[in-house]
């Protein structure tokens, strides 16, 4: 059972207009969700978070959405730039339901491959 | 400064055998995880650990076993290699402070299984 899904396997945009990753979730025990960026052969790293309480959250060029009545979030970034290129994860996680399963543990979606060109 | 560093980043072994992937972070982080991560599937949570003495299972923890001597390291085990454990093998690490702290990873080890 997929609890956070990310059904976009890939996404090509043009250097300087929009990205947008989209991201769902099931599980309404999550309030917090993160996303990861990974480039290959490296970990991911950290971009932004949303707790549950907020419905936007900007960082710079990147911005993170969240619909908890569609349980359903998204980052924008603007403008795109090629350095951008990766693959962005989304995640989930519970922190305030001890006990819960989803206490504590980061669940991540599949994955979305980014690609900017030039 | 270090954050998380695996060892090793690559390694093959053949079915049967057994090794260990080795975590070590030098950030005093009490929150520390292993997780896989397969083609299409994302990263999926394999053991995790709150602090030194106390691991628990994640979603895919058969055949790997996990011990947390130290704050600072937390090795994974897999007792008896099999291909459908052939992966890319990620630890991370966070504190263990109020709200939300994210987690670092390290760059993982690739592993594949004959």
């Amino acid at each position: 059972d997929q609890q956070v899904k990310q059904n976009s396997p890939s996404l090509s945009v043009q250097e300087g207009r929009i990205s947008i990753l989209n991201c769902d979730y099931t599980n309404s025990m999550f309030d917090y969700f993160l996303w990861y960026k990974k480039y290959p052969a490296e970990g991911p790293t950290f971009l932004i978070s949303i707790s549950s309480i907020k419905d936007k959250n900007e960082d710079g060029r990147f911005t993170v959405f969240l619909n908890k009545s569609a349980k359903h979030l998204s980052l924008h970034i603007v403008p795109s730039q090629p350095g951008d290129s990766a693959v962005y994860f989304c995640a989930a996680i519970g922190l305030s339901n001890a006990g819960g399963t989803s206490y504590g543990k980061l669940t991540f979606g599949q994955g979305t491959i980014l690609t900017v060109h030039p | 400064n270090a954050g998380v560093t695996q060892t090793p980043k690559f390694q093959v072994l053949k079915t049967g055998q057994s090794m260990t992937l080795q975590c070590a972070q030098d950030m005093n982080h009490e929150y520390m995880s292993w997780y896989r991560q397969d083609p299409g599937m994302g990263l999926r949570l394999i053991h995790y650990s709150v602090g030194a003495g106390i691991t628990d299972q994640g979603e895919v923890p058969n055949g790997y076993n996990v011990s947390r001597s130290t704050t600072e390291d937390f090795p994974l085990r897999l007792l008896s290699a099999a291909p459908s454990q052939t992966s890319v093998y990620f630890c991370a690490s966070r504190s263990g402070g109020a709200g939300l702290q994210p987690q670092h990873f390290g760059d993982g080890t690739r592993l594949s299984i004959l």
